[in-house]
């Protein structure tokens, strides 16, 4: 069975602040893949990035960054000089790379709050 | 419209009407969802369709039924209703249920009273 925890329920900065939030997963499955989504107050999770398990270089978006350590089995994000507008919920996902109905299955973390004061 | 739309975006419903929620994809998707998401839970699959076929009902009880007429739309009838499945119902589509990423709608905020 897959499992994703964000062990951070809700994390409180002020603007400009960098802040980190952290995701680790578990599976059996050596081919599978991770993703960001960002929930926002009007309700619709938004994609914000796909790995695979084969590639673990970090990527770097603009102020977003993750990093992903399958020794660690984590898979963290980074927002650089946070602004108002990056609070949301930010869900981490896991979906391995099964056969049948299971492909589409996303397995989600509980979410990270994230409140940036002005 | 673009995107992923669901109506209505608040529902509020006695335990023994009937209702039903209506998401529509505007994406060209074949794949579509039905999430819950409750208060402090992790988001809940609860139904796959893949070409309008179900090809996935994640062990939801029957006083939800759901309904895949074509591939651009997707329903869920609700009847007889528990307080407890007051929650936040998303729908999401992509391109088959083989593809990496899932879009999803706004959601629709259920209470059951």
């Amino acid at each position: 069975a897959q499992k994703v925890t964000q062990a951070q329920t809700e994390i409180s900065v002020v603007e400009k602040e960098d802040v980190t939030l952290d995701c680790v997963y578990e599976t059996r499955d050596t081919t599978y893949y991770l993703f960001w989504y960002k929930q926002p107050p009007s309700g619709e999770l938004v994609f914000l990035i796909r790995r695979n398990s084969f590639d673990e270089q970090n990527e770097i978006s603009g102020r977003y960054s993750w990093n992903f350590q399958k020794s660690t089995s984590s898979f963290n994000f980074t927002i650089t000089a946070s602004q108002v507008v990056d609070s949301a919920v930010y869900f981490c996902a896991l979906r391995i790379n099964a056969g049948g109905t299971s492909y589409g299955k996303l397995t989600f973390g509980q979410g990270t709050i994230l409140t940036v004061h002005p | 419209e673009t995107g992923v739309t669901q109506t209505p975006r608040h529902l509020v419903m006695g335990m023994t009407n009937k209702k039903s929620l209506k998401c529509e994809q505007h994406l060209g998707h074949n794949a579509m969802y039905w999430y819950k998401q409750s208060a402090k839970k992790p988001l809940e699959l609860m139904f796959v369709y893949n070409f309008k076929e179900q090809t996935e009902n994640n062990s939801v009880p029957s006083r939800f039924s759901p309904e895949c007429p074509n591939s651009s739309h997707l329903f869920l009838h609700l009847h007889t209703l528990q307080p407890e499945d007051s929650a936040l119902y998303l729908c999401a589509s992509s391109q088959v249920v083989q593809a990496y990423e899932q879009y999803f709608g706004p959601g629709t905020r259920l209470t059951v009273t």
